[in-house]
């Protein structure tokens, strides 16, 4: 069965990077698409970016464009998202989600548990 | 891209049906049919109840359903059901930046 396992929670001070980890397992990793969606307490839902584990392309929403970068290694099945110059309104639950196979699939039918990263001096 | 435009809340009494709209642009909602429905409960990941504008995944329950006019999509609950209640999310593909989510809309089952 498909699992999203993230890393554990971050406390990071503002002006640090944050890198989260989303290990992938119970299909091919480098046949799918993976997605961040990113969640402020209380607020909605917030697409970050997208990365292809095959060839390691990537997609990202321009507010987020030049501060985050998402990577694979494909040797572990794991994707990662690094958010760089945190401030306080990065503190967020970040989920890693999976789309069904194919480059023009826009639902996300698998998600990780989340990843909660506070950014507090 | 601005989020896509929901109420921030809707209620209903167990039984009844309410329904949920979710206001894009053509450049989104109103261009393709890419329009997706999540349900959040306090405290966890997303779960996806409806793909594509109308397509109900495995599992979900046909209680829930889908549909689009214009650039304006909206998810029907049928049959309220206290476990419905719940945080909701629409999502569309854009043009301009590949994904974007409504503002979600909160549920209560009076």
């Amino acid at each position: 069965q498909v699992q999203l396992v993230q890393s554990g929670a971050e406390v990071k001070k503002p002006g640090a990077s944050v890198k989260v980890s989303c290990k992938a397992s119970g299909y091919t990793f480098t046949r799918y698409y993976m997605h961040w969606v990113r969640q402020a307490p209380g607020q909605g839902l917030e697409w970050m970016g997208r990365i292809n584990p095959g060839g390691g392309f990537t997609s990202y929403a321009q507010k987020f464009q030049g501060r985050v970068t998402m990577t694979r290694d494909t040797s572990t099945s794991t994707v990662y998202m690094e958010l760089s110059s945190l401030r306080s309104d990065d503190t967020a639950v970040y989920y890693c989600a999976r789309p069904p196979y194919g480059s023009g699939s826009y639902y996300l039918d698998y998600w990780g548990l989340g990843t909660l990263v506070t950014v507090s001096s | 891209q601005s989020a896509l435009t929901q109420p921030a809340s809707v209620s209903g009494s167990p039984g009844q049906s309410i329904t949920i709209s979710c206001t894009g642009t053509s450049s989104d909602v109103g261009g393709y049919n890419y329009v997706s429905w999540y349900q959040q409960h306090p405290g966890k990941a997303p779960k996806l109840v409806i793909t594509d504008v109308s397509n109900r995944p495995s599992g979900v329950s046909d209680r829930f359903s889908g549909s689009k006019s214009g650039n304006t999509a909206s998810l029907t609950i049928s049959g309220l059901q206290a476990e419905d209640e719940a945080d909701y999310y629409c999502s569309s593909y854009t043009s301009s930046t590949l994904l974007v989510f409504g503002g979600g809309t909160k549920l209560t089952v009076l």
